[in-house]
């Protein structure tokens, strides 16, 4: 089945600078590719999302990277405020109803004023 | 409603108890997911609905978990005989679609059997 490495675990950066995201996947079926904010004691939400046929992807501050080649995807933040800071989930799966979402283990941003 | 909705938000079992766990997903939403999200940990997999179907169970750890959608909309998570390692955010989602894409997460259940 699939599996999703995410690194780091932990991420501090100075308020204003950039935080890049990175995850690995193993199943080469994957197309489908969302990260999720997860703010302290609240539901995850989805920030941006990705699909195989694209190899990257911006939304405003927030941009996603994908190299299937080499089986990886980065988020990238730019500008970074004391508002991003929580713990970011990237995720694999196969476009549709096949197989299952895998996610990562999460990575704390801390954003420091 | 405007949103996933799940309930209750907290529940304390004592070990050996059965619990429900309660998720009302987004109106005219097809798919419905359940998740375990351990502390610090990212969420996974446990079960996949469309509509009423339960069309994926393979994450279900053992057969004390039990989830149903009987009118393919609320769905029921029941946990029999709780065990101390069911301790848990356990997380429900739903999506407009039949697949995976731009799910909607509710707050989840902290569920801490003692």
């Amino acid at each position: 089945g699939e599996n999703v490495e995410q690194h780091p675990s932990t991420l501090s950066v100075q308020e204003g600078d950039s935080a890049v995201i990175k995850c690995t996947y193993s199943d080469s079926a994957s197309n489908y590719f969302p990260w999720y904010k997860q703010e302290l004691g609240k539901r995850p939400q989805l920030i941006i999302d990705i699909r195989s046929n694209v190899g990257e992807k911006k939304d405003q501050r927030i941009a996603v990277t994908l190299n299937k080649t080499a089986k990886h995807f980065s988020l990238h933040i730019t500008e970074t405020q004391p508002e991003d800071s929580a713990v970011y989930f990237c995720a694999a799966s196969v476009w549709g109803s096949q197989g299952n979402l895998i996610f990562g283990k999460g990575t704390k941003l801390s954003v420091k004023p | 409603g405007a949103g996933v909705s799940q309930s209750p938000r907290y529940k304390v079992a004592k070990r050996g108890q059965d619990v429900a766990l309660r998720c009302d997903p987004i109106s005219g939403h097809v798919s419905l997911f359940w998740y375990q999200q351990a502390l610090g940990q990212g969420p996974e997999f446990l079960t996949y609905f469309q509509n009423e179907a339960q069309l994926d169970k393979s994450g279900l750890p053992s057969d004390r978990f039990f989830a149903e959608r009987p009118e393919g909309s609320v769905s029921t998570l029941k946990i029999q005989r709780t065990q101390q390692e069911d301790s848990a955010v356990y997380l429900c989602a739903s999506s407009l679609g039949t697949g995976w894409e731009k799910l909607f997460f509710g707050s989840g259940t902290q569920l801490s059997v003692l």
